[in-house]
């Protein structure tokens, strides 16, 4: 089974930061990669999928890379709505999310 | 708009059985492969069944911690789909979301509690 690593596990910030949020998953995952955002008692959102593309709807301040085992979300300027819970999820084997990381405000 | 709407969760014993549906609208449905995920009470995602479509099948998956014990399905006549927990845990209590990945339902909740 694919294991996947997500760090950090709390990050604090300010509005207006730039921020990233990393994921290695234990074996290639050839880009299968997904970003999810959760707000308290909502249902997760997807963001990014397959590493680097947007969803629609999705603001541009989001943005994905990586390759192979690393990847990372990276948030370029910090909103206030943006305050939540981020996933990543590995879907080339089956499927692993990330244990998340909470997003707050500094 | 792609609607997903879960129903049929509530408490149950350990080792009881209960059976959780989706209405799924506003996407072909019989194109799309489905998934439930679950969330136990302040933790992480895990993802728990998926099920892929005619072409394939009707191909089914199963996280190993719920192998054995839990049964997707799908009705794609009535755009639904379905998840069969039997031999109930109390460590799968948690909320319940369908999804097909990039939309999510509101989730269902199950309580596996004496």
């Amino acid at each position: 089974d694919i294991q996947m690593t997500q760090s950090p596990s709390f990050l604090s910030a300010s509005v207006g930061d730039r921020v990233t949020i990393n994921c290695k998953a234990s074996q290639n995952i050839n880009k299968y990669l997904n970003w999810y955002q959760q707000k308290l008692g909502e249902a997760p959102k997807r963001l990014i999928y397959n590493t680097n593309n947007l969803q629609t709807g999705i603001p541009s301040r989001f943005s994905g890379s990586g390759s192979g085992t690393d990847y990372t979300l990276t948030i370029s300027s910090l909103q206030p709505e943006d305050f939540a819970t981020y996933f990543c999820l590995q879907h080339n084997s089956l499927y692993t999310f990330g244990a998340g990381t909470k997003l707050e405000l500094k | 708009a792609v609607q997903l709407v879960e129903s049929g969760g509530g408490l149950v014993q350990p080792k009881e059985s209960l059976k959780i549906s989706c209405a799924a609208s506003g996407f072909t449905f019989s194109n799309a492969a489905m998934y439930w995920v679950r969330q136990a009470p302040g933790k992480g995602l895990e993802w728990v069944a998926r099920i892929r479509t005619k072409p394939n099948n009707y191909a089914t998956y199963y996280a190993d911690s719920v192998k054995g014990r839990f049964t997707i399905s799908r009705d794609d006549s009535k755009s639904m789909v379905y998840l069969q927990m039997d031999n109930l845990k109390t460590e799968d209590t948690a909320m319940y979301y369908c999804t097909a990945m990039g939309d999510w339902g509101q989730g269902v909740m199950v309580t596996v509690s004496s």
